[in-house]
């Protein structure tokens, strides 16, 4: 199984509102990611975490605050966005980040509008 | 850092016709992917590829890492094989796991 979910598919915010994001995968990969897509672009970095730890920050705004509170679950805690983070966010699993085998698995993915 | 291109930008086809979507890298890599974004957004995997030939039904795809380009070749294609295809590599050494993408090649086609 090399699935890799996210909930919702689809969310609706206002600039004051405070929303989460979720990823779950269950294939015992070790390193998780977010990126974002805004339309007609390719998906951007925003964090890495291996082995449920931050590795990397693409300098990404506060306002995106990542948790990894254990190795399959994936939040992205929203507060306080701004129209211009209306993008498909995407959560993606590999079995290793620094090594080994990288091949990397996405979610279908959260379209986020924000209002 | 590295730099991924993807040609051509735009491809039309009828169904039924055959394609060649190129990816070309500037530095060496430890990882290349080939993915399909369907049109409600979902990145399918098609390929991991960091070197040598792979097929899988109608897609076959070659990359040849020490001329730092990998190949994807569609045949008979499908109305269902309408999307954008991103190649995306992994510097090496010294990645974390970061994906570099290129900007993809947006396949319509045609019944």
């Amino acid at each position: 199984d090399t699935e890799v979910t996210q909930t919702p598919k689809h969310l609706v915010m206002g600039m004051t509102n405070k929303k989460s994001l979720k990823c779950e995968q269950h294939m015992g990969h070790r390193a998780m990611y977010w990126y974002k897509q805004k339309a007609k672009k390719p998906p951007e970095l925003m964090f890495v975490y291996s082995y449920e730890k931050l590795s990397i920050n693409e300098s990404v705004p506060s306002r995106f605050s990542p948790e990894c509170p254990n190795s399959s679950l994936l939040n992205l805690h929203l507060h306080a966005l701004q129209p211009e983070d209306s993008a498909l966010y995407l959560c993606a699993s590999s079995p290793t980040a620094g090594g080994g085998t990288y091949e990397q698995y996405f979610g279908p993915g959260t379209r986020l509008t924000v209002t | 850092g590295i730099q991924v291109e993807q040609s051509p930008p735009d491809l039309i086809l009828q169904e039924g016709a055959n394609s060649t979507l190129r990816c070309n890298f500037s530095d060496s890599v430890n990882n290349l992917q080939w993915f399909h974004q369907n049109p409600w957004g979902q990145l399918i995997n098609l390929f991991y590829i960091p070197s040598g030939t792979k097929q899988n039904g109608r897609l076959s795809a070659t990359t040849v890492a020490t001329e730092r380009y990998s190949l994807l070749y569609i045949s008979s294609s499908q109305t269902t094989d309408s999307g954008v295809y991103f190649c995306a590599v992994l510097e090496w050494p010294g990645s974390q796991g970061n994906l570099i993408f290129g900007k993809g090649t947006k396949l319509s086609v045609k019944p």
